[in-house]
């Protein structure tokens, strides 16, 4: 089955550059979009088709992709960006949709 | 405004088949592009997709549940109904609804539900 891998966790420190990345295989011909998870609450979608920003999502959320790996880039931190963060694509070739293992992302 | 809101019992026995209904207003699961998903997430646990169904009634199953899983839908009511077989304790999970719009190649959950808990457990 497809898979989605993304680093654990990843720490910043506030108004710092954060990265989080998520590598699959051909992820380079598929779409990968972005969801935060803050604790207690439903993910919010915050990238999609590799690089857009739904209405409403800060300017401070980026995606990009190179190859098969998608990152998805926070400038400026804040603490109220602390959370767990997922990957996801569409696998075409099953018509699956894929979530990574998430990432937390730690502001101190 | 979208809203979705999952409902369904907090607790099943195992073996027993789990019901959940996403009730959704703001939108119409008649659109073309138009679709509504289930996912889970175990306590502490990443995000697992289980199931969509689309405007046109296609319907699609995670690889590793399929066999235990159907979704349907009454677009009349604005709900689409999961039924998950044979349930096991490591299915206690957040069960949420989330709608999806196709765009192209584009498959992204724009809307979540609140999400409901379901512990399996007897």
């Amino acid at each position: 089955s497809y898979e989605l891998t993304q680093p654990p966790s990843v720490s910043v420190s506030p108004g710092q550059t954060a990265s989080i990345t998520c590598s699959g295989d051909k992820l380079g011909n598929k779409y990968a979009c972005w969801y935060q998870q803050k604790p207690g609450q439903s993910p919010v979608l915050v990238i999609y088709q590799d690089t857009k920003r739904p209405s409403g999502i800060p300017e401070r959320f980026s995606g990009s992709k190179s190859g098969n790996t998608a990152t998805l880039t926070i400038s400026g931190t804040q603490s109220m960006d602390e959370a767990d963060y997922y990957c996801q694509a569409w696998d075409s070739s099953t018509a699956d949709v894929v979530f990574g293992g998430g990432t937390k992302l730690t502001v101190l | 405004q979208v809203t979705l809101r999952e409902s369904g019992p907090a607790l099943v026995k195992p073996t027993q088949t789990l019901t959940l209904t996403c009730i959704f207003s703001g939108f119409s699961l008649s659109t073309s592009g138009m679709c509504v998903g289930w996912i889970r997430q175990p306590p502490g646990k990443a995000l697992e997709w289980l199931a969509l169904i689309d405007w046109d009634d296609d319907k699609y199953y995670s690889t590793s549940l399929k066999t235990r899983l159907t979704i349907s839908k009454d677009t009349s009511k604005n709900q689409v109904v999961l039924t998950m077989t044979d349930m096991d304790p490591v299915d206690t999970a957040t069960y949420y609804c989330a709608r999806m719009r196709i765009v192209g190649a584009t498959r992204a959950f724009d809307i979540w539900g609140q999400g409901t808990m379901v512990a399996v457990s007897s």
